[in-house]
């Protein structure tokens, strides 16, 4: 069974930074892309950005351009977003995704399955 | 990156169908066949319940089926459920590994 775990998240002032991560297990974690999503409170949810199974392409929404970072370790089976210079709208659940379907040509994949999500609430 | 346009609510009775529209560009849904809709219960992570417009993930009840027309997917509930009550979104391939969602559709079964 497919399981992705969530830590990371918490309170965190104006300009901060935290670091996520996404423990996968159940799948060849090496051989999928992998994606973050994040949903304001009470709001719909935004894509965040998407990595190859390999890790070496990335990509990024224009919101988290320049002020975030998405990276893999295949050795530990996890996924990280490094987020720089936080800001009060960037307070969201945090999910991570497995891209499901492909091994290349993955902009073809679905989202499937999720984790629980990880809270980040940015506020002084 | 314009989040896809969906209606705010939507309703019906059990037994009932009801559709929940996605709307966007020839740029994302009018562009490819990979536009995939999720159900969300309160405080539970999305589940995938269409992708590649059509297909249905093993699991889910052929009660939910999807379709798209030039800008504009659809996803059709049929024989509506208690527990059919959540939120939906759509989401499509933008081109470049990118991907916009819809705004979002609450569900309520009367």
């Amino acid at each position: 069974e497919v399981q992705l775990l969530e830590s990371g998240g918490g309170l965190v002032q104006p300009g901060g930074s935290l670091r996520l991560s996404c423990a996968a297990s159940g799948f060849i974690f090496s051989g999928y892309a992998m994606t973050w999503v994040r949903q304001a409170p009470g709001k719909g949810l935004e894509w965040v950005s998407s990595l190859s199974g390999g890790g070496g392409n990335t990509f990024y929404a224009d919101s988290a351009k320049g002020r975030f970072a998405i990276s893999r370790d295949n050795s530990k089976n996890t996924l990280y977003l490094q987020m720089n210079s936080l800001r009060a709208e960037d307070t969201a659940v945090y999910y991570c995704a497995k891209v499901s379907g492909y091994t290349s040509g993955w902009h073809r994949g679905w989202f499937d399955p999720w984790g629980q999500g990880t809270r980040v609430t940015v506020s002084s | 990156q314009s989040a896809l346009t969906q209606p705010r609510s939507v309703s019906g009775s059990p037994g009932q169908s009801v559709t929940i529209s996605c709307t966007g560009t020839s740029s994302d849904v009018g562009g490819y066949n990979y536009v995939s809709w999720f159900q969300q219960h309160p405080g539970e992570a999305p589940k995938l319940m269409i992708y590649d417009v059509s297909q249905r993930p093993s699991g889910v009840p052929d009660r939910f089926s999807g379709s798209k027309s030039d800008n504009t997917a659809s996803l059709t509930i049929s024989g509506l459920q208690a527990e059919d009550e959540a939120d939906y979104y759509c989401c499509s391939y933008a081109g470049t590994y990118t991907w916009v969602f819809g705004g979002g559709t609450k569900l309520t079964v009367l």
